[in-house]
């Protein structure tokens, strides 16, 4: 079946600095991938969609400055925190979808990003 | 717009005991409707979807749920559960495009706490 891989699992970064988040699908092509976060008990957050080789889409209130996010390929997509502050931390969830085949939408398995 | 509510924000339960986790939609054109389960510090894993057909979906780990589209309900059952359910559930919705492509609305989460 459908897999996406997230790394890292797990990050612990200094404030200011920028953190790289990984999402790739491993075995189908993913023509669009959403990224989310998710505070503490509580629901996932949309904060941008991205498809191959075009800007990202962000939600309302999501800074596209601060959370970059590239799709450059049909694998791959990143999302960069930059000048990560503690308010930044939280569990960062990507997910991607394939046109071809079953509709369906396959998760990764989310980074747990503190920023100290 | 489409949304998801989740009227129970815990299910506590004992084991071998039947469940019922409640889902209602709201949405102005045809939808998907989707369940995930998230178990702590990963990410979400389909249980099931409705897609089109059967108003009886059945999934993965002996649960199944029903389409009711005069109520708005995709609410969630398993007659039997075990030890190893325990973990928020998400009810989650999306529109239907030609194509494909669009993102998910997730609802509140339920967390299910099976007991002994």
């Amino acid at each position: 079946g459908a897999v996406v891989s997230q790394h890292p699992s797990r990050v612990i970064c200094k404030s200011g600095t920028s953190v790289k988040i990984e999402c790739r699908s491993l075995d189908f092509q993913a023509t669009t991938m959403f990224w989310y976060r998710q505070f503490p008990k509580q629901s996932l957050m949309l904060m941008a969609t991205s498809n191959e080789g075009s800007k990202a889409t962000y939600e309302q209130g999501v800074e596209k400055d601060k959370f970059l996010i590239n799709h450059a390929s049909l694998t791959l997509s990143t999302l960069t925190v930059t000048s990560a502050h503690p308010e930044d931390s939280s569990f960062y969830i990507c997910s991607a979808i394939n046109r071809q085949g079953v509709y369906g939408y396959t998760f990764g398995s989310g980074t747990r990003l503190t920023v100290v | 717009a489409q949304s998801v509510t989740q009227l129970d924000s815990q299910v506590p339960v004992f084991e071998e005991a039947p469940v019922e986790l409640r889902c209602n939609y709201s949405s102005s054109v045809s939808v998907y409707l989707f369940w995930y389960v998230q178990y702590p510090n990963q990410g979400l894993q389909l249980l099931l979807k409705y897609l089109s057909g059967s108003t009886l979906v059945k999934g993965i780990n002996g649960f199944e749920a029903e389409f009711n589209k005069s109520q708005t309900s995709f609410h969630l059952r398993k007659p039997s559960v075990h030890i190893s359910d325990t973990a928020e559930y998400f009810c989650a919705v999306t529109i239907v495009l030609t194509g494909g492509g669009n993102k998910l609305t997730f609802g509140t989460g339920t967390q299910l706490k099976v007991e002994l």
